[in-house]
């Protein structure tokens, strides 16, 4: 099972926009609704940002948005904070109860 | 919802390292529980995923036949053993908590550390 393919690093000022995108196969992000992102600042564990391509989790900023065409996922954010500086990892459910990461990208806000 | 893992470990290469992570404040048979790990540097590496309903597992071929997951119903506890130690295991571990095909919660992480 290959990861996910990720831009190492997107950046951005305050209060622009940013989107990370997140590409897979048929089997993994094309083949199921089940993509989710998760947020790390150094040291920490993940935190879960989006669910299910688009959904957001309770505590979630409503900033934080996905979308999915195909074999691509995207996580955007808007209005960008300091507090927003972090990695971001995308992760699919890829079947029969496994699951595959992107290998993550660091967001600078500039 | 709180998932409690042991501590940092040191291990010789060849050992075996069993990490475990207590969960609390849900019911611990109604989700699975995922573990993820870390390299230094790197990014996040599924390895695994058990039921805590009925124990089915399954690995990542990286893995398999090194690595066992368990649980223990009754302390809502589950574990996660690797075998055959090498450097390139060295990493911080996590295990999460499945809620519908995605991770919810995460444990607070354990540094395993292989070095002769």
């Amino acid at each position: 099972q290959s990861a996910l393919t990720q831009p190492r690093s997107v950046s951005g000022s305050p209060g622009q926009s940013v989107t990370i995108s997140c590409t897979g196969t048929s089997s993994d992000v094309g083949a199921y609704k089940y993509v989710s992102w998760y947020q790390q600042h150094p040291g920490k564990a993940p935190r879960l940002m989006i669910y299910d391509v688009n959904r957001r989790p309770s505590g979630a900023p409503d900033r934080f948005s996905g979308s999915k065409s195909g074999n691509t996922a995207s996580l955007s954010i808007s209005g960008l904070q300091a507090e927003d500086e972090a990695d971001y990892y995308c992760c699919s459910y890829a079947g029969s109860y496994t699951w595959v990461f992107g290998g993550g990208t660091k967001l600078t806000v500039l | 919802v709180q998932l409690e893992q042991s501590g940092a470990e040191v291990k010789k290469p060849g050992a075996s390292v069993r990490v475990s992570c207590k969960a609390s404040g849900y019911t611990f048979n109604n989700y699975g529980i995922s573990w993820v790990r870390q390299a230094p540097g790197q990014g996040l590496e599924w390895m695994g995923w058990i039921s805590a309903y009925n124990g089915n597992t399954k690995y990542a071929q990286k893995v398999q036949g090194r690595v066992t997951l368990t649980t223990d119903t009754s302390s809502s506890t589950a574990y996660m053993e690797l075998r055959s130690l090498r450097s390139d295991d060295t990493a911080v571990y996590y295990c999460a908590r499945e809620g519908l095909v995605h991770f919810d919660y995460w444990g607070q992480g354990t540094q395993v550390t292989v070095s002769s």
